[in-house]
């Protein structure tokens, strides 16, 4: 089964609210990596997080890691309409990176 | 920017046939990879490759294979196209990472739609 899993699997915000995504996974991991794609495109690398690291900010993102817990979460402040795609956290771990299923942000202008 | 090229957008083939897709990157990027990606499933690793002539099976390798002749090309092949290969296709490639065998960043193609009919 896939490494990662997103929560939730869809997520409908007003512009101007912030957005929240989680990510849990399985086994020990290197780094982790969230992803963003907007529909039928490829995806494109939003931000990275190291296993020794439990917090990144990177503009209006913030991704927080707990190794013990194995799980992360994306923050995405102040969202815009241009912020509707979907996000994906991605697992990197024995020279392969494994996607979870992804969330689905639709923001509402 | 890196840019990795996926030879087409959409691609319709037959049952049976024998399909190439293609992916090329202008990176110099050692390593490269195919996924699929399908409606509530995620992406998931058909194959991987570290180095030219070197491939290392992903999650779903079953009806795929791989050349990696030259570095900055990585190609997918269906042996014998079946309906349940149809699916979006995503190549990525990426630099090594700061450790041994890790990625931390890959760079993804613009994927290719195959229907299987």
């Amino acid at each position: 089964s896939q490494q990662g899993e997103e929560d939730p699997q869809a997520l409908s915000i007003q512009e101007g609210e912030n957005a929240t995504m989680n990510c849990s996974y399985k086994t020990s991991i290197n780094n982790l990596q969230w992803y963003r794609q907007n529909s039928g495109r490829g995806l494109v690398h939003l931000i990275l997080i190291r296993s020794n690291e439990r917090e990144k900010h990177s503009g209006r993102l913030r991704v927080t890691l707990d190794t013990s817990k194995k799980s992360s979460s994306l923050l995405i402040t102040a969202s815009r309409a241009a912020d509707t795609a979907s996000y994906f956290c991605a697992t990197d771990w024995a020279g392969k990176s494994t996607f979870g299923d992804g969330t689905t942000l639709t923001v509402k202008p | 920017d890196v840019k990795v090229t996926q030879s087409s957008r959409y691609l319709v083939k037959r049952t049976g046939e024998k399909v190439f897709l293609e992916c090329v990157q202008d990176m110099d990027h050692e390593n490269m990879f195919w996924y699929r990606q399908d409606p509530g499933l995620g992406l998931r690793l058909i194959y991987f490759s570290y180095d030219v002539k070197m491939k290392e099976k992903g999650d779903i390798p079953e009806g795929y294979s791989v050349s990696r002749e030259k570095k900055e090309r990585f190609s997918l092949i269906l042996e014998s196209a079946s309906t349940n290969q149809t699916s979006m296709y995503l190549c990525a490639s990426s630099p090594p990472g700061q450790a041994y065998a890790t990625n931390e960043k890959l760079f993804f193609g613009s994927g290719t739609q195959l229907s299987v009919l």
